[in-house]
């Protein structure tokens, strides 16, 4: 199966509630990342999150990760009708020993936030 | 800052065409990712160049796909002859760089939909 899988594959929830996504992976790994991707759209980047850190904010997002259970969730908090996006998580590791920016993606979550 | 731009927006062709995608990472970025999206196999890598050179093209299918990158503000992946199973939406990438620990963040174009008949 693929380094970076996500769960649930879908999630449908209403404005003002909390959505949480979760992102497991198999390798070690150089840091984390969290991408948002709209229908019809290109990804975006959300955040960030290296091996070395266990939390990270920003804004209404919130980012764990635990290297030991290699698995990290993502927390979107309020949520929005213009939350509603895929989410995919996307691990970068050191393969071979060679450190480079190759992002390996998930599956993706769907979250749809009714308003 | 435009993104990165990538053309065109959507191609249809028939089986056996040969098909050019096309990108330009964002100025000042000088690694370029090609990656392939389907509902089946979701985001793949397809190949990456660092400073215009390939690094790693483990995930191009078959000798069906090449890419280049001739400079470093363009690139291009080729598919000839296409064949159905083509059919996908391609995304190109850039970012700033290796940095050393491979951590930088991707700028994603808006993708070309390719569909093969």
């Amino acid at each position: 199966s693929q380094q970076g899988e996500e769960d649930p594959q879908a999630l449908s929830i209403q404005e003002g509630e909390n959505a949480t996504m979760n992102c497991s992976y198999k390798t070690s790994i150089n840091n984390l990342q969290w991408y948002r991707q709209n229908s019809g759209r290109g990804l975006v980047h959300l955040i960030l999150i290296r091996s070395n850190e266990r939390e990270k904010h920003s804004g209404r997002l919130r980012v764990t990760l635990d290297t030991s259970k290699k698995s990290s969730s993502l927390l979107i908090t309020a949520s929005r009708a213009a939350d509603t996006a895929s989410y995919f998580c996307a691990t970068s590791s050191n393969a071979g020993g060679t450190s480079y920016g190759k992002l390996t993606f998930g599956q993706g979550t769907i979250l749809t936030v009714h308003p | 800052d435009a993104g990165v731009i990538q053309s065109p927006r959507h191609e249809v062709t028939e089986m056996g065409q040969e098909v050019t995608l096309r990108c330009k990472p964002i100025s000042g970025h000088n690694s370029l990712f090609w990656y392939r999206q389907t509902m089946m196999r979701g985001l793949e890598l397809l190949i990456y160049f660092n400073n215009n050179v390939p690094i790693d093209d483990s995930g191009m299918p078959e000798d069906r796909f090449s890419a280049k990158m001739p400079n470093a503000s363009f690139s291009t992946l080729k598919i000839q002859p296409s064949e159905p199973r083509d059919s996908a939406v391609y995304f190109c990438a850039s970012s700033r760089g290796m940095g050393g620990q491979g951590d930088e963040k991707l700028f994603f174009g808006s993708g070309t939909q390719l569909s093969v008949l």
